[in-house]
């Protein structure tokens, strides 16, 4: 299971506080991503990143940011804009962005009280 | 942007039956269309994947198809077992992934 990691496993935060989410690979991978996945709802992508220094907004960034210094790391801050933060996040890569397997984290569970 | 709508919902199927999920697409433009399984509290892994250019694809028991003029693929899982008992999620891409919903399949021995 290692090539993509994902720390912590669990987060707890307070409300109207800033947290943020940790991601790095050791595949090589170009493009790295970041899914929100809540019951029912399948995986809705948050950021995308296809190559450093440079990401795109999903179908749901409001009250998330992210930053791409690295082409291991794509980390995910989610704000104290995001109504609803709690929610299990994967993060994941790929060698490039169009049309290849996106290999998953373990994922990140943020429970926000 | 694309979206992507999976059916059923929930499916259940005894042992050795055979499980189909449909996914449908909108964008046009989406040539790579792979299939998910996410087994309860793990990480999604690929299970197979077909590229536009191709009608149907199989490995072992599990085999995929695609239909481009109506737009919809759909995954076949046959002789299935208790251990395919897991979430299965299509995705579509033109330059990035879209998910479907989700599958919650139920293999009762």
């Amino acid at each position: 299971d290692g090539g993509i990691t994902q720390s912590p496993k669990y987060l707890f935060r307070k409300e109207g506080q800033n947290v943020t989410l940790s991601c790095e690979q050791n595949l090589n991978h170009d493009a790295m991503y970041w899914y929100r996945q809540d019951p029912g709802q399948g995986l809705r992508l948050i950021y995308y990143s296809q190559i450093v220094n440079d990401f795109q907004k999903g179908d749901i960034a409001e009250g998330y940011s992210v930053s791409r210094e690295k082409k291991e790391s794509f980390p995910l801050t989610v704000t104290s804009a995001q109504k609803n933060p709690t929610a299990f996040y994967l993060c994941a890569s790929s060698i490039a962005s169009y049309s290849y397997e996106q290999y998953f984290g373990p994922g990140t569970r943020l429970t926000v009280t | 942007g694309e979206n992507v709508e999976q059916h059923p919902s929930t499916l259940s199927v005894q042992e050795g039956d055979s499980a189909v999920i449909k996914c449908t697409y909108s964008d046009s433009a989406s040539n790579y269309f792979p299939w998910y399984k996410q087994e309860l509290g793990k990480r999604p892994q690929l299970i197979i994947d077909i590229r536009s250019n191709v009608g149907e694809k199989k490995d072992q028991r599990i085999a995929v198809t695609l239909n481009k003029t109506a737009k919809h693929f759909s995954l076949h899982i046959t002789e299935t077992q208790p251990e395919d008992s897991a979430v299965y999620f299509c995705a579509a891409s033109p330059n990035d992934m879209r998910f479907g919903a989700g599958t919650r399949l139920t293999v009762k021995p």
